[in-house]
């Protein structure tokens, strides 16, 4: 079993939707959560950074980690075309080399 | 531009063959990392470096694989003898010093081995 899962979709949502998109994990000495979003044949562009327990909200984007439960989500809100690509999540335990656990990330699609 | 930058974007190569990657990272970024991302799979972690010291190495990265990163600023990554199975996207990161996880990524190199 992976440590980080993430449910690969494809996620098809018209524009305008809300849009969650989930990962667990079971590794419980993670405490720093990332959200990047990739585009195809692109590298990976960070959208959300959180630490421990909590919400976060950056314009149409919130994420919120729930250590309890082992269960981190990313909500869009007013989705659009351009937010079609690969959500990615990622943790750390914040080590000293701080190197990321990636879940294999859900493909959303946002059609107009 | 001053983000992370990686060459060459796409290589074609042999099986048997050698292949280096290069990555410069933002420029005062003191912290370097290698990952490995497999078509419909997240990156994987490879190496990292603090400025020119190679802190840890994955057990993915088999005996293979070696990289650099000389005064520490950009960093190789080569691999020898290609396998078929090595056809991934190399994707370098960096990172200053004590933040924890943001980590800016280049837009990778992508190896096909034949």
């Amino acid at each position: 079993q992976k440590e980080v899962e993430q449910d690969p979709g494809p996620l098809s949502v018209p524009e305008g939707a809300i849009v969650s998109l989930n990962c667990t994990y079971s590794n419980s000495a993670f405490q720093y959560f990332m959200w990047y979003r990739q585009y195809s044949r692109k590298g990976p562009e960070l959208l959300m950074y959180t630490y421990s327990s909590g919400n976060k909200e950056d314009g149409r984007f919130t994420a919120q980690v729930d250590k309890s439960s082992k269960y981190i989500s990313l909500f869009i809100r007013d989705s659009q075309p351009s937010d079609s690509a690969t959500y990615l999540c990622a943790m750390s335990a914040g080590n000293a080399g701080n190197m990321l656990t990636f879940g294999g990330g859900t493909r959303l699609m946002v059609k107009p | 531009d001053t983000g992370v930058s990686q060459d060459p974007r796409h290589k074609i190569t042999k099986r048997g063959q050698n292949v280096t990657f290069r990555c410069d990272p933002i420029s005062e970024h003191n912290r370097l990392y290698w990952y490995r991302q497999t078509l419909g799979q997240g990156p994987e972690f490879l190496t990292y470096f603090q400025n020119e010291a190679q802190l840890e190495k994955s057990r993915l990265l088999s005996d293979r694989f070696s990289a650099e990163r000389p005064k520490g600023s950009f960093s190789t990554l080569e691999i020898q003898r290609t396998e078929q199975g090595d056809s991934a996207m190399y994707l370098c990161a960096s990172s200053w010093g004590q933040s924890t996880g943001e980590l800016f990524f280049g837009e990778g190199s992508r190896l096909t081995v034949l």
